[in-house]
């Protein structure tokens, strides 16, 4: 079993759709998960960070962590197609190796 | 002014030859990682140095070696390179230091995109 576990999709969808992105994983001591966007042949860039469970909100983006059934979710509302991007969720302990670790990321294309 | 920058972009060579990519990044992190992209877009950690030392070391065949000449820098080299190296390898930083309370956030550069052929 993986540490983190993320549909890899494609997922596609119209234009003004809401999007929910789902990761699941193993390790109970992952304190910090992080949601990347990664547009083609670019590298991935932090969108969202949260700290332990609850609820985040930027914009049109809402993260969700729910510790107790270790499971993260990214919410986009009013999707565009600027979202069009592989969405990567990661974790990591946030103490010591400093690792982090990422799921297989989805793809998600949204269309005008 | 690009905050993480790697060169090349673009490798492509035939098995067994020897390889390097070098990454700068000019935004005073301590950490610096190289990770492995596939074709699947799956993520990997290999390595990670602070402040030139290696802190993290995956299990990678140790054809792949790497270097911090210094925190800002961070180089690899894969010798007889395979088939099966053929990915996108991608530095980043982070501004954790080692035994700080490190969060994740990870700073990538555009990734070198390597073919072997």
């Amino acid at each position: 079993q993986k540490e983190v576990e993320q549909d890899p999709g494609p997922l596609s969808v119209p234009e003004g759709a809401i999007v929910s992105l789902n990761c699941t994983y193993s390790n109970s001591a992952f304190q910090y998960f992080m949601w990347y966007r990664q547009y083609s042949r670019k590298g991935p860039e932090l969108l969202m960070y949260t700290y332990s469970s609850g609820n985040k909100e930027d914009g049109r983006f809402t993260a969700q962590v729910d510790k107790s059934s270790k499971y993260i979710s990214l919410f986009i509302r009013d999707s565009q197609p600027s979202d069009s991007a592989t969405y990567l969720c990661a974790m990591s302990m946030g103490t010591g190796g400093f690792k982090t670790i990422f799921g297989a990321g989805t793809r998600l294309f949204v269309k005008a | 002014d690009t905050a993480v920058s790697q060169t090349p972009k673009y490798l492509v060579t035939q098995m067994g030859n020897d390889k390097s990519i070098k990454c700068e990044q000019n935004l005073g992190h301590d950490t610096m990682y190289w990770y492995k992209q596939d074709s699947k877009k799956f993520l990997k950690i290999m390595f990670s140095y602070n402040n030139k030392e290696l802190i993290i070391n995956e299990t990678v065949p140790n054809r792949f070696s790497p270097k911090s000449p210094d925190k800002a820098h961070l180089n690899l080299h894969i010798n007889s390179l395979e088939l099966g190296d053929s990915a996108v390898y991608f530095c980043a930083s982070s501004g954790g230091g080692r035994g700080g309370t490190g969060t994740g956030e990870l700073f990538f550069g555009e990734g070198s995109r390597l073919t072997v052929l």
